[in-house]
């Protein structure tokens, strides 16, 4: 069965503080493709990464970072020095190659409240 | 070029009504998917298209059905409106759903629905 976990329902920081976005996965595909996007109020999913089954390096683009462990099934997401402007609802989504419509499985989101 | 489109923005029904909903696709894209996002979850996969023949549906009553042109755009129409149906609809894009090749979805900006 297929699914994502994001067990962090609502995160708040202070500004410049780091926070983690945790996301777990299931799935039976050996072939498979993780995301993380950011839903600001206006609803529109901004697209953040994506990351292939069979490629673990870890990701830093700035602030945000990615650490993606097959061993643990995690795909966790990283903000450095967090600003207002971060706060937003995130999700983490998983697409199987063999699903036939690489249909995406979406967590139910962590919020994450930024505060000056 | 420009992402994809969907409209109204807006919509507001009463129960028991029927509602479409429109989604232009990005150009060359030939693949449209559905989603529900009910508040406070993440989207909920309903159906996906690809040159105009269904390809996947999700864990939806058959009140909800869909269906592309020949420009590669597409409706998803909801029956008999029940409360529970208020929530953002998002279509997303991708340029095929060959199960070789990984193509990444595009989301537009959604229509909210909202059912009194």
């Amino acid at each position: 069965a297929q699914k994502v976990t994001q067990a962090q329902t609502e995160i708040s920081v202070v500004e410049k503080e780091d926070v983690t976005l945790d996301c777990v996965y299931e799935t039976r595909d050996t072939t498979y493709y993780l995301f993380w996007y950011k839903q600001p109020p206006s609803g529109e999913l901004v697209f953040l990464i994506r990351r292939n089954s069979f490629d673990e390096q870890n990701e830093i683009s700035g602030r945000y970072s990615w650490n993606f462990q097959k061993s643990t099934s995690s795909f966790n997401f990283t903000i450095t020095a967090s600003q207002v402007v971060d706060s937003a609802v995130y999700f983490c989504a998983l697409s199987e190659a063999n699903s036939g419509t690489y249909k995406y499985i979406f967590g139910t989101g962590t919020r994450l409240k930024v505060l000056a | 070029d420009a992402g994809v489109t969907q409209s109204p923005t807006h919509l507001i029904k009463t129960r028991g009504q029927q509602v479409t909903l429109r989604c232009s696709p990005i150009s060359g894209h030939k693949s449209v998917s559905w989603y529900q996002q009910v508040l406070g979850q993440g989207p909920q996969f309903i159906f996906q298209y690809y040159e105009k023949e269904e390809r996947g549906r999700g864990n939806f009553p058959d009140r909800f059905s869909a269906r592309q042109f020949p420009n590669y755009s597409s409706e998803l129409n909801v029956n008999a409106l029940l409360l529970g149906d208020s929530a953002l609809y998002l279509c997303a894009s991708s340029l095929s759903n060959r199960r070789a090749t990984y193509n990444e979805q595009f989301f537009g900006p959604g229509t909210r629905l909202t059912v009194l």
